[in-house]
């Protein structure tokens, strides 16, 4: 299975500051996916990103929110922007491997004051 | 249509026993129907996934049953131990669209 390492583990951050968190993976991937788990909760896609496109949002989620960038095929970031305690979760970078498996990475728990 | 409905919320079971969680779906489309586990802290980790065209799967002590007529998917933890102690979330994904629809998860304590 694809090792998937994510940066940073966890940050607190102040209501109105934007993060960017990486998600790095040890092999090549076409499909990439971010999560949101809130405390207690199930999880929550994003996005899609694909190397060489735009990311597919779902909805509920805007790119001015969440800009995605997919430079290559083992590398994504995601940014929060304009953070708000709402945005406090745990944000998950995943990968599909194969034709069907997903893997995900250790998260990154945020927390905004 | 998209939902994934998951029970029980939380289950206690002893060591030893069986633990049993159940999902169900509407979306007839959904060909892949993965179970993931996580432990607090930490990502979820992918335990044991089924396709439609198989009854029942089985991999150690994790057992996955299948009934596509009632639509329905169940994990069974044989031998249950403390160790197990997780949340539990099943999945389902129609393959044409790549993505994972997620349970509300369960909550599994055993207890020693």
């Amino acid at each position: 299975s694809a090792v998937i390492s994510q940066k940073p583990s966890r940050d607190i951050c102040q209501r109105g500051t934007s993060l960017t968190i990486q998600c790095q993976v040890d092999s090549q991937v076409t499909m990439m996916f971010w999560y949101r788990q809130q405390p207690g909760q199930s999880l929550t896609l994003i996005a899609t990103a694909n190397q060489g496109s735009e990311a597919t949002y779902e909805s509920g989620f805007v790119i001015d929110k969440f800009p995605i960038s997919r430079p290559n095929l083992t590398f994504s970031t995601l940014t929060v922007s304009n953070m708000s305690p709402e945005d406090s979760s745990i944000y998950l970078c995943s990968v599909a491997q194969g034709a069907n498996e997903q893997f995900f990475g250790p998260g990154t728990r945020l927390t905004v004051l | 249509q998209q939902q994934v409905k998951q029970s029980p919320q939380s289950l206690i079971v002893q060591k030893g026993g069986i633990s049993i969680i159940n999902c169900a779906y509407e979306n007839t489309a959904f060909d892949y129907f993965p179970w993931y586990q996580q432990f607090p802290g930490k990502g979820p980790a992918l335990l044991i996934a089924i396709r439609p065209d198989v009854s029942e799967k089985k991999e150690g002590r994790f057992t996955i049953s299948f009934n596509k007529s009632a639509k329905q998917f169940s994990l069974h933890i044989m031998d249950s131990q403390p160790g197990d102690s997780a949340t539990y979330f099943c999945a389902a994904r129609n393959t044409g669209f790549q993505k994972l629809v997620f349970g509300t998860g369960t909550r599994l304590l055993v207890s020693p």
